[in-house]
């Protein structure tokens, strides 16, 4: 079963919008929440991390909020950009294996 | 630095026949892991390494062999190859097993035909 669930698998936004995906997740024993940015041909790079003790954590035009007692984590995109179109992956580190889970990916595509 | 370097970066192979997918990383990082990207699936760990002579069994393993002789190689194995095989498979690496910065290789597209 997916551990880490992923929405939405696909979104369109206008330049300057704001991209919104949303990410939960089931095991408590996760600790560490990372979102990766994967362009054609390439291997995802890591965009932002969090860890439970923040509800918020913002690098430039990209924020990570955090619902510990929702188990929910969302990464959020601000004035999006053509080139932030790629493809995003969120993933939660930690559990049983202390390994790291990734929710299926959200395609976005920021239209000029 | 290279970072993490994975060879090749495609490969057709018919089915049953075996090869070795090679990862190498010059960070000195301590954990190493082997995931598989299928379309709508995210990225699945096949297996992983938390240092030279350790290795464990990730979330899809069955069908995929590991070693890891040195810190900076891990090669995956596919025994038998099948056409459920047919995936991206990515190369990772960390300082830290607990959580932190992990860099991917490029990617193997591996085809079984």
């Amino acid at each position: 079963q997916q551990q880490v669930k992923q929405s939405p698998q696909s979104l369109i936004v206008q330049k300057g919008g704001i991209s919104i995906i949303n990410c939960a997740y089931e095991n408590t024993a996760f600790d560490y929440f990372p979102w990766y940015q994967q362009f054609p041909g390439k291997g995802p790079a890591l965009l932002i991390a969090i860890r439970p003790d923040v509800s918020e954590k913002k690098e430039g035009r990209f924020t990570i909020s955090f619902n510990k007692s929702a188990k929910q984590f969302s990464l959020h995109i601000m004035d999006s950009q053509p080139g932030d179109s790629a493809t995003y992956f969120c993933a939660a580190h930690g559990g049983f294996r202390n390994d790291m889970r990734f929710g299926a990916g959200t395609r976005l595509t920021v239209k000029p | 630095n290279a970072g993490v370097t994975q060879t090749p970066k495609f490969q057709v192979l018919k089915t049953g026949q075996s090869m070795t997918l090679q990862c190498a990383q010059d960070m000195n990082h301590e954990y190493m892991s082997w995931y598989r990207q299928d379309p709508g699936m995210g990225l699945r760990l096949i297996h992983y390494s938390v240092g030279a002579g350790i290795t464990d069994q990730g979330e899809v393993p069955n069908g995929y062999n590991v070693s890891r002789s040195t810190t900076e190689d891990f090669p995956l194995r596919l025994l038998s190859a099948a056409p459920s095989q047919t995936s991206v498979y990515f190369c990772a690496s960390s300082y830290f097993w607990t959580g932190g910065k992990t860099f991917f290789g490029q990617g193997t597209r591996l085809t079984v035909v």
